[in-house]
């Protein structure tokens, strides 16, 4: 059971807006960043989000992000293909000083 | 740009140990720590513990206290992950990661390939 919370799947057409969210606690997004994960298959992870709603260089401005009190959302505007993934969100976690990351979101762009 | 190269897939028994090595390059080793990271088959990333580079400090997960050793070698700027007493689930790919600030509070930025360790009687 992950300490953040996520929805298993979403999925979008290349015509729509697609969001994925993630919930937690007072410990972890109540206090403190959220940070966004794309994992294509078969890769290792690649940040896609740091700080609540920043993008790295590189990352398609398609992708934004927020957070709000204990909760925080993902959203692909116009989702293609080579955006099918699994998407983590993380956060620092104050009560158990460690990383904590949200179970996975499988993107389908149908 | 920043590479994190690991070590090669490892088969392992139950109750035996298993070292990864994370081989760091193109910035200044000491600036950032690393974390641990891994996954098991089909399922999410769960974080292991972070070593700083500079002086080499620890902090693991409660959940691997006792059985996890993190260790640095500045001269060939790597980092060491030793795991001991393996049982069947600590079946899972293991990555490493460089944190964005030198303290284990920042993001994970950085990813090595990730390496495959199976453990199978």
């Amino acid at each position: 059971q992950s300490v953040l919370t996520q929805p298993p799947s979403a999925s979008g057409t290349p015509g729509q807006r697609v969001t994925i969210s993630c919930s937690g606690s007072s410990s972890n997004l109540g206090s403190n960043y959220v940070y966004w994960y794309q994992q294509l298959p078969g890769t290792a992870p690649k940040l896609l989000i740091y700080r609540n709603d920043q993008r790295p260089s590189g990352v398609p401005d398609r992708f934004s992000a927020s957070k709000s009190g204990t909760s925080a959302s993902l959203a692909i505007s116009g989702p293609r293909s080579e955006d099918e993934a699994d998407y983590y969100c993380a956060s620092w976690d104050d009560s158990v000083s460690g990383w904590v990351f949200g179970g996975g979101t499988k993107l389908t762009v149908l | 740009q920043v590479q994190l190269v690991q070590s090669g897939a490892e088969v392992r028994k139950p109750g035996a140990s298993v070292k990864v090595s994370c081989k760091a390059s193109a910035y200044t080793f000491t600036s950032y720590g690393i974390s641990w990271v891994r996954q098991a088959p089909g399922q999410g990333l769960e974080w292991m513990g972070w070593i700083s580079t500079y002086n080499g400090n620890t902090r693991y997960a409660q959940k691997f206290q006792g059985r996890v050793s993190m260790t640095t070698d500045t001269s060939t700027s790597t980092v060491y992950m030793e795991l001991r007493s393996l049982r069947s689930d600590d079946t899972a790919v293991y990555y490493c990661a460089r944190d964005s600030g030198g303290n284990a509070v920042y993001w994970l930025g950085y990813w090595g390939q990730g390496t495959l360790v199976t453990v199978s009687s």
